[in-house]
């Protein structure tokens, strides 16, 4: 499977402490997405890089969140002294930017759930 | 960010053609209309995309109206493996702008067999 991967799957923490996730975008594609989803509600995004230089950050990243993708391939997303409301689903996307504009499709991976007791 | 209106939830029978209807009124003529869906437990996906002019792909249609105020999803034979949440978003893709996707709450189709 050649698709866009995460992991964990599913996270269960208790409030305080830390987690970190991880995502390996398509090994071609040079942008890489952090969204965020929770019950009921569309992904929102949070972040974006293009190879290792993170150009956009929403608002809704705080300062508890940081992300990283140091050499421009995987990427991971840490949440510092967790909350009950950091609890929700984080999805990954990466893309290609192809010409001619505007084919460029985020492939989405399956997500890590975080639960937050 | 222009914003897109969708009917919460619309329910099809298989095999029927469903029409997914998005409402944009306030696109920019650099907005490019953008169809997403997400099946059950997975990630969103890809259907289609648009600027001006109808597109067809294997997985959809996409009517865009004439002022592009409007444009409808089209699948030809709804199946059950069609159920899924359905976004319609705009992006302005000829500014760093348009690299984010912006979800609303899309469209909850259900297919009854």
């Amino acid at each position: 499977d050649t698709g866009v991967s995460q992991n964990p799957r599913h996270k269960i923490t208790k409030r305080g402490q830390n987690v970190t996730f991880r995502c390996d975008p398509i090994s071609e594609h040079n942008r890489l997405y952090w969204y965020r989803q929770t019950l009921g509600q569309g992904p929102e995004f949070l972040t974006y890089f293009q190879n290792e230089a993170q150009l956009e950050k929403s608002r809704l990243l705080s300062d508890r969140f940081s992300a990283e993708r140091p050499k421009g391939s995987f990427s991971t997303l840490e949440i510092q002294r967790t909350e009950q409301g950091d609890s929700a689903m984080y999805l990954c996307a990466s893309s290609s930017p192809w010409p001619p504009l505007p084919r460029e499709d985020q492939f989405f991976g399956p997500g890590t759930r975080l639960t937050v007791l | 960010d222009a914003k897109t209106t969708q009917p919460n939830s619309m329910e099809s029978n298989e095999e029927e053609p469903v029409h997914l209807p998005c409402n944009h009124s306030t696109i920019s003529g650099t907005d490019y209309i953008h169809w997403y869906r997400q099946l059950p437990s997975q990630g969103p996906e890809y259907v289609i995309h648009g600027l001006t002019s109808n597109v067809n792909n294997r997985m959809a249609s996409l009517a865009i109206a004439e002022d592009r105020k409007s444009s409808t999803l089209i699948l030809h034979r709804a199946t059950l493996r069609d159920a899924a949440v359905y976004y319609c978003i705009l992006r302005d893709l000829e500014g760093n702008a348009g690299n984010m996707l912006t979800f609303g709450g899309g469209t909850r189709l259900m297919v009854k067999p």
